[in-house]
């Protein structure tokens, strides 16, 4: 697609529920990252995917927070058995490459309430 | 580890020209971005220094010194449409080859 699409825009849950975040990266390019901004705070890196795998994990909070990318496209992160401390938007960016690009795309993120 | 560090909130009127400094920490090091993001936005890319020195693009210049692993972001004839907050970010290519990490942000205000 032309730009990082992103969904939902806006989740309300319960605590304790799992939820589902996906983000469709530019079409070609081939890295992916998720990251977590809680209000007024910055960006907190979670993971990286190059192709299908993801060499860099070292972000995830816990082990309620997993994530998958299939077909070297589409993404998504679970959180399982959220907790208010989960409340954030959650930001997803592409780049062209793992080695010459240096311009992340921003997704306008999924902004997740766990009341 | 990595660390970067920014002020976390700078003031000026419009015309004005401000400056944002970005000092970082990390185990490697292959250049150092700035994005923009307006209030509930996305982050978008302004900037990005692989080498030593200034990169200009119109209004907006930014400034790298790896020996002093510091750099800022220089805006000049600041307009209102300029208060966002703005982040640097590294590239560490040691860690598993591909971390961006972002500094914390400085917001940006702009008065009339």
């Amino acid at each position: 697609g032309a730009g990082v699409s992103q969904s939902p825009s806006n989740k309300v849950t319960e605590k304790g529920k799992d939820v589902e975040l996906r983000c469709d990266p530019i079409s070609g390019h081939t890295a992916l990252y998720w990251y977590r901004q809680r209000l007024g705070q910055g960006l907190e890196f979670l993971i990286y995917f190059q192709g299908n795998s993801a060499p860099d994990k070292s972000g995830l909070p816990s082990d309620r927070f997993s994530a998958e990318r299939t077909g070297g496209s589409v993404s998504t992160l679970t959180i399982q058995r959220t907790q208010q401390e989960d409340s954030a938007v959650y930001l997803c960016a592409s780049s062209l490459s793992d080695s010459g690009a240096n311009v992340l795309t921003f997704g306008a993120g999924s902004r997740l309430t766990v009341l | 580890g990595q660390s970067l560090e920014q002020p976390s909130e700078v003031t000026a009127v419009e015309g004005a020209i401000v400056q944002i400094n970005c000092t970082y920490q990390t185990s490697g090091f292959y250049g150092l971005s700035w994005y923009q993001q307006h209030d509930g936005g996305a982050p978008t890319f302004l900037s990005y220094n692989g080498l030593d020195g200034l990169e200009e693009t119109g209004r907006f210049s930014s400034f790298l010194s790896r020996s002093d692993s510091y750099g800022y972001l220089l805006l000049q004839e600041l307009q209102m449409k300029d208060s966002a907050s703005y982040f640097c970010a590294v590239r560490d290519l040691e860690n598993y080859g591909q971390n961006f990490v972002f500094g914390p942000g400085t917001r940006l205000s702009v008065l009339p």
